[in-house]
Order: structure tokens, then sequence, then C-alpha cells
């Protein structure tokens, strides 16, 4: 069975200040791993995908193999990154469709 | 404009009083799936479809049913709804299963 596991459910960190929104995961293969934003009121859309490892609004997230994680960085937060993160995995093979879910991590950026 | 619709947006029902949320894209899309949020637990799958007349289970399909007759339309149907399926629901859609998801607004219910 795939897992996915955010294990902070609040963060709050000050502008200016590197800011990680961790991620691990369960699969008995290589995934398919993705970070979603859900800014207040607005739909949950994508950030990026590690395939694609490139850098959105700053941020970025290296796929960790070893230590099965997905991290989410970003070295200098700013006030609009507020918003829950949602770390997801998306299997192959026979679970090719199969969209697993992190619980959801609510970044806050103070002034 | 590319979206995902979702009707109704708001519902309070009453337990056992089937009813249907519709989902539908413009974007030619072969895979859609519906979630449902609930807090401390994130976005949990409930069916997925790969395509016209291909539906799977996600991780929590008990109580639901779905049907994908039309590329562009995933009716999530609650035949007898009860007060553990109130949630916050999204349907999504993307070119694959391993590809970006787009979401609609979301369904809140409330099931009395």
């Amino acid at each position: 069975a795939q897992r996915v596991t955010q294990p902070e459910k609040l963060l709050s960190v000050f502008k200016g200040a590197p800011v990680e929104l961790k991620c691990n995961y369960s699969y008995s293969g290589s995934p398919e791993l993705f970070w979603y934003v859900q800014y207040s009121r607005q739909r949950l859309q994508l950030l990026l995908r590690h395939i694609s490892r490139e850098s959105i609004k700053g941020f970025t997230a290296d796929l960790n193999k070893g230590e099965t994680s997905f991290h989410l960085k970003k070295p200098f937060a700013q006030e609009e990154d507020s918003a829950m993160y949602y770390c997801a995995l998306s299997g192959r093979g026979t679970s090719y469709g199969k969209l697993t879910f992190g619980q959801g991590t609510i970044l806050t950026v103070h002034p | 404009e590319a979206q995902v619709t979702q009707n109704p947006r708001y519902l309070i029902t009453v337990t056992g009083k089937k009813l249907t949320v519709t989902c539908s894209q413009n974007m030619n899309h072969e895979y859609m799936s519906w979630y449902r949020q609930d807090p401390g637990l994130g976005l949990r799958q409930i069916y997925y479809s790969m395509n016209v007349e291909v539906t799977d289970k996600g991780d929590v399909p008990e109580g639901y049913k779905v049907s994908r007759k039309e590329k562009r339309n995933f009716p999530l149907i609650l035949e007898s709804p009860s007060p553990n399926q109130t949630s916050l629901y999204f349907c999504a859609s993307s070119l694959g299963g391993a590809q970006p998801q787009h979401f609609g607004d979301g369904t809140r219910l409330s099931i009395l």
C-alpha cells in the first residue's frame, strides 16, 4: 500500500526565514511525487512535481529515495506563501491512477 | 477557460436521501477522480476513472458510486447518505493518472 506522511500539521515562520515542509512516503517502486498548494479561497493547484525538477515561486523539492522523502523548501519565505500544502504520490503499474495525499501542512508566514 | 466544474457548491440534506454531485471538465482529459477532504486526514481518494466506462476504487469508496458514461462528466452518487459522509468533496481531472491534477472548487456536503 502507498502512504504519504506530512508530520507537521502547522508550521509558522517569519518573513525572510527559510522554510521546509516535510513529506515522507511509503511505496514499493518509483513513485510520481507532487506538491499541491491551496491558498485561502482558491482551488487546490499544482505547485511542483519531482520529475520536472523546476523551481516554482522559489520552492524546490528533491526526491530522496534512500530516505523516502520529498521535502519542500524555500530559502526565504514570503507572506503570500501562507497556505495549506499537500504532498501527493501517484503509483505506477497496478496502482497507476491511485493518488494518495498527505494530511497537509498549514504554513503561516508572519510579517 | 479550462476548468473543472462541480455542482452544487453547498448542500445540506438528510440521512438516506439519495444525492448526486456532478463534475464536468472541458479539457478533454481522460483521467478524473473524486476526493474528500476532512480535518486532520487531508485528501482521500474515493474513486477514479482512467477513461470512459473505466472506474476504480480509491482509498475510501464505501458508500459512494460513480459512473463515467462520457469523457467530460464524472458524477459522484451517494445512494443512502449518512452523517459520516459530511465533508468537503473535490473533483479533479488530468491527462493521465500520474499527471498533475486540475481541481474543481469543491462541494461542501452536510448530512444531518
